[in-house]
């Protein structure tokens, strides 16, 4: 069974800070990874996605990197603003079979001004 | 602006009634999804769809838990009787499925926070 981790569980930057998130997979054999924020009380926004097949993405300040053979994946995030903090989440689909997302924890990030 | 949609955003009933709650995928989309978001077990997958069709219910209680597509514009969610366990947010995503290459990206509505008394 597919187990998504997602690594720290909460992090507290000052604004203007690089930061990066980390999310790990158990089993490899992934289809792909998408990368999403969830504000409080609010719904899931996609950021990133990436096909096995792809190494990363990238959409403005946000950075997404794939390492299928290692099960990780990182978010990066360039120059940090208030406006980011929010839970990232991160979830995969497996390679065969059913297209739903398994998905991590999250990490609940705060940027502080 | 396309968008999935679900109603209704806040539910609060009382123990044994009937809850439904209702998602309008993306105009177009062939998959919906329904998941469900709790403290304890985060975001759990609960059924799937396909062009109408079920493909995946495992994540559900079936004794009480029923999904459906009555047609490519409207999935439905029901539960009957209603318990306090099920209390936590309901969301509906969909996407679009159309060979082994397609990227698959999943895009979710608000939620239907629902409390059960």
């Amino acid at each position: 069974k597919q187990e998504v981790t997602q690594i720290p569980a909460a992090l507290s930057v000052p604004e203007g800070e690089n930061l990066v998130l980390n999310c790990s997979f158990t089993d490899s054999a992934i289809y792909n990874l998408q990368w999403f924020r969830q504000d409080p009380g609010k719904g899931l926004t996609s950021l990133l996605l990436i096909q096995s097949s792809q190494r990363e993405q990238t959409s403005g300040r946000l950075n997404a990197s794939l390492d299928k053979s290692s099960g990780r994946s990182t978010l990066y995030i360039a120059a940090s603003q208030p406006g980011d903090s929010a839970t990232y989440l991160c979830a995969v689909i497996k390679g065969t079979g059913r297209r739903a997302l398994t998905f991590g924890s999250g990490t609940r990030l705060q940027v502080q001004p | 602006d396309a968008r999935v949609t679900q109603t209704p955003r806040h539910k609060v009933t009382e123990m044994g009634q009937e809850v439904t709650m209702r998602c309008q995928p993306i105009l177009g989309h062939n998959t919906v999804f329904w998941y469900r978001q709790t403290m304890m077990q985060g975001l759990e997958l609960l059924a799937y769809f396909r062009n109408r069709a079920p493909l995946d219910d495992s994540g559900m209680p079936k004794d009480r838990f029923s999904a459906e597509m009555p047609d490519a514009t409207l999935a439905t969610l029901k539960i009957q009787p209603s318990e306090p366990r099920d209390s936590a947010v309901y969301f509906c995503a969909s996407g679009l499925v159309l060979g082994p290459e397609t990227r698959n990206e999943q895009f979710f509505g608000p939620g239907t926070r629902l409390t059960v008394l």
